[in-house]
């Protein structure tokens, strides 16, 4: 069974301060998703990861994926209050979509002024 | 095209009362997934489409729970004799096949169903 772990599960933060979120998965996977998801709303895609050292960054996010190791990172550069929401990580079994996607609990993310 | 829709928004039902909820896919999306979220998780897949082949369907939470595609373009999500833990946001989402490893998927804004 894929398991997906992501930590923290909260963080509070200040504006212009840089972190990392951490997401874990137990099994062999060809794809890893990150997603935004703000009160009440649904979720944003930001990043699709596909292969053992892919990077990609979009703004002040940068993901990266360690296939490997079973883990993707999320960076945080010098934070603003907008990227204040909850992400999450999300696996895809190896070979296709009908397992559907195993999320992560979630990272509660609140950057403060 | 303006996204995944789904119907409706908000839904409030009485324990023991069936309730329906729609999901328009991107049009030329042919793949169709279904996930509840329960406050403070993440996402959990129930069910999957391909055109209108319903392919997956064992994660369904039990048999009071049920979905169609009858063409292969909106999809319905039922449960049958709703219980207060049912209450949750259920989420639809459409990607185009291989596109998946490119573009990811793409969910709609949810339904929050109250079972008082």
């Amino acid at each position: 069974e894929l398991k997906v772990e992501q930590n923290p599960l909260f963080l509070s933060m200040q504006e212009g301060k840089n972190y990392t979120i951490y997401c874990n998965y137990s099994t062999t996977s060809d794809r890893l998703y990150w997603y935004r998801q703000d009160p009440g709303k649904s979720l944003e895609s930001l990043f699709v990861l596909l292969s053992n050292g892919a990077v990609k960054q979009e703004g002040r996010l940068m993901a990266s994926l360690d296939t490997k190791a079973r883990l993707s990172t999320l960076h945080i550069t010098a934070a603003v209050h907008d990227l204040s929401a909850t992400y999450f990580c999300a696996v895809g079994a190896t070979g296709g979509g009908a397992d559907g996607l195993t999320f992560g609990k979630g990272t509660h993310l609140i950057i403060q002024p | 095209d303006t996204g995944v829709s789904q119907n409706p928004r908000h839904k409030i039902t009485k324990r023991g009362q069936n309730v329906t909820f729609r999901c328009d896919p991107i049009s030329e999306h042919n793949r169709l997934y279904w996930y509840r979220q329960t406050l403070g998780q993440g996402p959990e897949f129930l069910t999957y489409f391909q055109n209108e082949a319903q392919l997956e369907k064992s994660r369904l939470l039990s048999d009071r729970f049920s979905a169609e595609r009858p063409k292969g373009s909106f999809s319905t999500l039922e449960i049958q004799r709703t219980e207060q833990g049912d209450s949750a946001m259920y989420l639809c989402a459409s990607s185009l096949g291989t596109g998946e490893m490119v573009y990811g998927y793409t969910f709609g804004s949810g339904t929050r169903l109250t079972v008082v």
